[in-house]
């Protein structure tokens, strides 16, 4: 069975702390695309990054950073130092077969 | 403006009515998804396109009806709406597979 748990359901830090979002996937796929995803209060789905199963480089951007290790299925995501525009639900997907399997969301709020 | 549409924004409609949501994307991506997000559910895939005229269903499609004579446009009937059906839908598009860029998304609401 494919699934995508993110076991943090809320995550509360202060303005400028570092904090990782976890995300752990089943699947067993050998080709397979990992995504993440951020929707702020505004309700909008904001793509940041997609992964693909051979590729296991991390990658930053700028403030954003993604762990991507298949040892541990594993597709953690970083924000250094953190900002209140960061407060948002963020989504962790797998897909395989043109469908997302989507995580419940992590609820980031960054408090100023 | 490139990108991903979607029309309307927000629609309030009555039970049994029809409803038509509508998406366009400005990249001739390939592949097209409507997706609803209820809480306590997250997003549900209801329908995908991986082509003109080629549909599928996804996890929820029941009382759904999809078509795409067009690669740009991938509208999603609700032939008769009932109060379960109210939720968030996003429409998205990829070159690839995966859904990679959503629409602003739309809220219906069905009394």
């Amino acid at each position: 069975a494919q699934k995508v748990t993110q076991a943090q359901t809320e995550i509360s830090v202060v303005e400028k702390e570092d904090v990782t979002l976890d995300c752990v996937y089943e699947t067993r796929d050998t080709t397979y695309y990992l995504f993440w995803y951020k929707q702020p209060p505004s309700g909008e789905l904001v793509f940041l990054i997609r992964r693909n199963s051979f590729d296991e480089q991390n990658e930053i951007s700028g403030r954003y950073s993604w762990n991507f290790q298949k040892s541990t299925s594993s597709f953690n995501f970083t924000i250094t130092a953190s900002q209140v525009v960061d407060s948002a639900v963020y989504f962790c997907a797998l897909n395989s077969n043109y469908q997302l399997i989507w995580g419940a969301g992590t609820k980031l709020i960054i408090k100023p | 403006d490139a990108g991903i549409t979607q029309s309307p924004r927000y629609k309030i409609t009555e039970t049994g009515r029809q409803v038509t949501l509508m998406c366009h994307q400005t990249w001739s991506h390939s592949y097209m998804f409507w997706y609803r997000q209820d809480l306590g559910h997250g997003l549900r895939l209801i329908y995908y396109s991986a082509a003109a005229d080629i549909t599928d269903k996804g996890e929820v499609p029941d009382g759904y009806v999809v078509s795409r004579s067009k690669t740009e446009n991938f509208p999603l009937t609700l032939e008769s709406a009932t109060r379960s059906q109210t939720s968030v839908y996003f429409c998205a598009s990829s070159e690839s597979g995966g859904a990679g860029y959503f629409g602003p998304g739309t809220r219906l609401l069905v009394l």
